[in-house]
């Protein structure tokens, strides 16, 4: 089945540093991938939805400038978490929809980036 | 807007159990996708299932079955004779509004099954 393939699984880094977190979609094409936040024993957030070759749309509240959203192909999207504050620590995870898939065809997720800012 | 409820937040039963996870949608859309996903201590979501909201046939899969009723707005989720490895928090999905495919997710029930 498809595969949504997150890199790194867990990253700590200081605070100021930028992060970037790759979400891959290894066995299909996705010109729309979702990248959602989960604070602990919460719900799924939606920060952002990557669209290939254009400008990513931002949910409300989600500052632009500090998540960096590149989708450059059909198989690939990064999250750049810029100059990272320990409150930006938190689960992401990313998610695709097949190119051409129904619109039946369920998200596949990838296995989520635990980041930790120190 | 949509909205999805999940009004229990953790469930413990033990082994063997039945056990049922509650789900309430809101939207204004006349079509829309409801989801369950599961995620295990390990982090990942893993799909299990989707309903159009012209479908309302329950639908049962080994243990697992599924309840929706578009008179109360509800998609409820059974498991049967439950497991340890059933295990997880459970979401409750909802996608309406058309094709950016966006998810609205409850806020999710954590399940423990004891041995």
């Amino acid at each position: 089945g498809a595969v949504v393939s997150q890199h790194p699984s867990r990253v700590i880094c200081k605070s100021g540093t930028s992060v970037k977190i790759e979400c891959r979609s290894l066995d299909f094409q996705a010109t729309t991938m979702f990248w959602y936040r989960q604070f602990p024993k919460k719900s799924l957030m939606l920060m952002a939805t990557s669209n290939e070759g254009s400008k990513a749309t931002y949910e409300q509240g989600v500052e632009k400038d500090k998540f960096l959203i590149n989708h450059a192909s059909l198989t690939l999207s990064t999250l750049t978490v810029t100059s990272a504050h320990p409150e930006d620590s938190s689960f992401y995870i990313c998610s695709a929809r097949e190119f051409g898939g129904a619109l039946l065809s369920p998200l596949h997720f990838g296995n989520g980036t635990r980041l930790t800012v120190t | 807007a949509q909205k999805v409820t999940q009004a229990q937040t953790e469930i413990s039963v033990v082994e063997k159990e039945d056990v049922t996870l509650d789900c309430v949608y809101e939207t204004r859309d006349t079509t829309y996708y409801l989801f369950w996903y599961k995620q295990p201590p390990s982090g990942e979501l893993v799909f299990l299932i989707r309903r159009n909201s012209f479908d309302e046939q329950n639908e049962i899969s080994g243990r697992y079955s599924w309840n929706f009723q578009k008179s109360t707005s509800s998609f409820n989720f059974t498991i049967t004779a439950s497991q340890v490895v059933d295990s997880a928090v459970y979401f409750c999905a909802l996608n309406s509004g058309g094709s950016n495919y966006k998810l609205t997710f409850g806020k999710g029930t954590l399940l423990t099954v004891n041995p």
